[in-house]
């Protein structure tokens, strides 16, 4: 079956721009979740869905990043004014009912801000 | 504040069984180990996870000590695929989020 879908696999953005990237979850998942990985570094938490609602959004690492998920679905992660310390790889997991023992993870987008 | 302790690296010959360590002398008794790792560009994949008894799936083995203060996880037969970073993570099940550290980066070598 189909995994957790991430798009694009790989994004360059000038400084100032806004982006968005889009998971879609394994299909019947309920709970949804985006890390960011900088170079080199482990994963770092960034926001975690369950259903449409967002009870943690405590990894956001300010207010010009922001994440919906509709339908309970899709999600989509947007970074405004994007700067150059937001260039990493966004991975995107999912769970079916929002235990993390198992997630199951996307391949990731690259974003690379000039 | 990690709760778990790996080597940065090691490394492994092709054939052989890897035993990759993980201490976690401060975990709690509803808390469970849980191993993944990541392929170099890819996400990171679930291997294995246990609370108190040993546990085998198809990928892996894991061994946890009585006092649960550490564990290993056993790749039985590694091949140059199995080339990727190890996290060991502890976590409660109803925990909806995984803290994962900087593991351990495995070579498998021919």
């Amino acid at each position: 079956g189909a995994g957790v879908s991430q798009s694009p696999s790989n994004k360059v953005t000038e400084k100032g721009k806004d982006v968005e990237l889009r998971c879609d979850p394994i299909s019947g998942h309920t709970a949804l979740y985006w890390y960011r990985q900088s170079l080199g570094q482990g994963l770092e938490f960034l926001i975690y869905f369950q259903g449409n609602s967002a009870p943690d959004k405590s990894g956001l690492p300010s207010d010009r990043f922001s994440a919906e998920r509709t339908g309970g679905s899709v999600s989509t992660l947007t970074i405004q004014r994007t700067q150059q310390e937001d260039s990493a790889v966004y991975l995107c997991a999912s769970t079916p009912q929002g235990l993390a023992g198992e997630l199951f993870f996307g391949e990731g987008s690259r974003l690379t801000v000039l | 504040d990690a709760k778990t302790t790996q080597p940065t690296s090691m490394d492994c010959a092709e054939g052989r069984a890897a035993n990759l360590p993980c201490n976690h002398s401060t975990i709690s008794g509803n808390e469970y180990v849980y191993w993944y790792r990541q392929i170099h560009s890819q996400g990171p994949q679930y291997i294995i996870h246990g609370l108190k008894n040993n546990e085998t799936n198809e990928m892996a083995s894991l061994i946890i000590t009585e006092d649960r203060k550490s564990s290993t996880l056993i790749l039985p037969h590694a091949t140059l695929r199995d080339t990727a970073v190890y996290y060991c993570i502890v976590s409660l099940t109803n925990d909806y989020k995984l803290s994962f550290g900087a593991g351990t980066t495995v070579t498998v070598r021919a």
